[in-house]
């Protein structure tokens, strides 16, 4: 089993879509958590940590449930420019990270 | 600020000859971090360090080497370049290992 799992998609949704990615990761013992927003030929972007309680940045929303070792990413009103593929990462406590292969969004107009 | 530079951009190797992928950084993060990105994965964590003169290997250090002796930079050094080392390589820095920054990247590819 991999240690970040995540559906690689490709999501296709229209403007203004309500999208949701979902993660999960193998480690309980992992301390932090986050999603990155890679575009096409680019590195990778911090976009936001996920903490116990869940937390929202405009349009994004992320959740986690450590019981279930998962980890939620919503985006609402798709914009073209949230085209990317996001990816999930789990820190352990040793500060090895491990990221999930990625799902690819597109928005279509 | 720079952030996280990388150089080279682009890099064609043959099998056996060896190369440095240079990684600075001027955040003065302690801890700096060597990444390869295969296509349609994640990236894999091949070395960190978490400060000068500190390493340690990640996921997939086998083939690779680094050193640490400023806080600035982090090199990655192929000594045997192998087909299986065609990747991307991103070096990433961090404070106290957090939110990581990461580099424009090299592309590498190995013939």
């Amino acid at each position: 089993r991999k240690e970040v799992e995540q559906d690689p998609g490709p999501f296709n949704v229209p403007e203004g879509a309500t999208v949701a990615f979902n993660c999960t990761y193998s480690n309980s013992a992992s301390q932090s958590f986050f999603w990155y927003r890679q575009d096409c030929r680019k590195e990778p972007k911090l976009l936001m940590s996920v903490y116990s309680s869940g937390n929202e940045d405009g349009r994004f929303t992320a959740q986690l449930n450590r019981a279930s070792q998962y980890i939620s990413l919503l985006i609402r009103d798709s914009k073209l420019s949230d085209s990317a593929t996001y990816l999930c990462v789990v820190n352990s406590n040793n500060n090895d990270m491990r990221f999930g292969a990625g799902t690819r969004l597109t928005v279509k107009p | 600020n720079a952030g996280v530079t990388q150089t080279p951009k682009f890099r064609i190797l043959k099998i056996g000859q060896s190369m440095t992928l240079q990684c600075t950084q001027d955040m003065n993060h302690n801890y700096m971090y060597w990444y390869r990105q295969d296509p349609g994965m994640g990236l894999k964590l091949i070395y960190y360090s978490v400060g000068a003169g500190i390493t340690d290997k990640g996921e997939v250090p086998n083939g690779y080497n680094v050193s640490r002796s400023t806080t600035e930079d982090f090199p990655l050094r192929l000594e045997l370049a192998a087909p299986s080392q065609t990747s991307v390589y991103f070096c990433a820095s961090s404070f106290l290992g957090e939110t990581q920054y990461f580099g424009p990247g090299t592309r590498l590819l190995v013939l």
